[in-house]
């Protein structure tokens, strides 16, 4: 079965913090892996998205990595802003056009 | 560019009732997608499409029908509503499959059946 988990469910850290987000995935087989941010009563917003091919993206204070012979992702963001708050969540996209995803990291950055 | 339009933002149903949830599109975007989320969990692909008149399931397509006449528009409709349809459903959007393109999202509709 096709399963997406993210580690830790909520994270608080202080601002000007680096902070790393854990993605792992069942099934290797993907298509591509993809970071969402959500905010509060709002829907998803693309982040990054890593092609099977690639090891990883990069965009401004986000780095997200790909390792899928280990199953996993990582979304790094640097020197956190209280901006940064908001909800993270991973997806995993197949070849038959599904999509899985997880259910997200909290993440509160405190000023 | 408006994005991803859903309507409404809000319903109540009762159980036994059947809505049409609405989205609409201005990128001239061939796939579709309808998500739903239920509180602390993931989204979960109920129907999408590949292009106007070509739809298929996703993991939880049951009690839902959806159609795509149009490039535009992509509807989804609950036919006798029932409480575990309680969510937050998610139209979303991409332009074509192939490379990966990022999927563009609506702002949900908040959907309670009591």
């Amino acid at each position: 079965k096709q399963e997406v988990t993210q580690i830790p469910a909520a994270l608080s850290v202080p601002e000007g913090e680096n902070l790393v987000l854990n993605c792992s995935f069942t099934d290797s087989a993907i298509y591509n892996l993809q970071w969402f941010r959500q905010d509060p009563g709002k829907g998803l917003t693309s982040l990054l998205l890593i092609q099977s091919s690639q090891r990883e993206q990069t965009s401004g204070r986000l780095n997200a990595s790909l390792d899928k012979s280990s199953g996993r992702s990582t979304l790094y963001i640097a020197a956190s802003q209280p901006g940064d708050s908001a909800t993270y969540l991973c997806a995993a996209a197949y070849n038959n056009n599904d999509m899985r995803f997880g259910a997200g990291t909290r993440l509160t950055v405190k000023p | 560019n408006a994005g991803v339009t859903q309507t409404p933002k809000f319903r109540i149903l009762k159980i036994g009732q059947s809505m049409t949830l609405q989205c609409t599109q201005d990128m001239n975007h061939n796939y579709m997608y309808w998500y739903r989320q239920d509180p602390g969990m993931g989204l979960k692909l109920i129907y999408y499409s590949v292009g106007a008149g070509i739809t298929d399931k996703g993991e939880v397509p049951n009690g839902y029908n959806v159609s795509r006449s149009t490039t535009e528009d992509f509807p989804l409709r609950l036919e006798l509503a029932a409480p575990s349809q309680t969510s937050v459903y998610f139209c979303a959007s991409s332009y074509y499959r192939q490379g990966g393109q990022p999927q563009h999202f609506g702002d949900g509709t908040r959907l309670s059946i009591l």
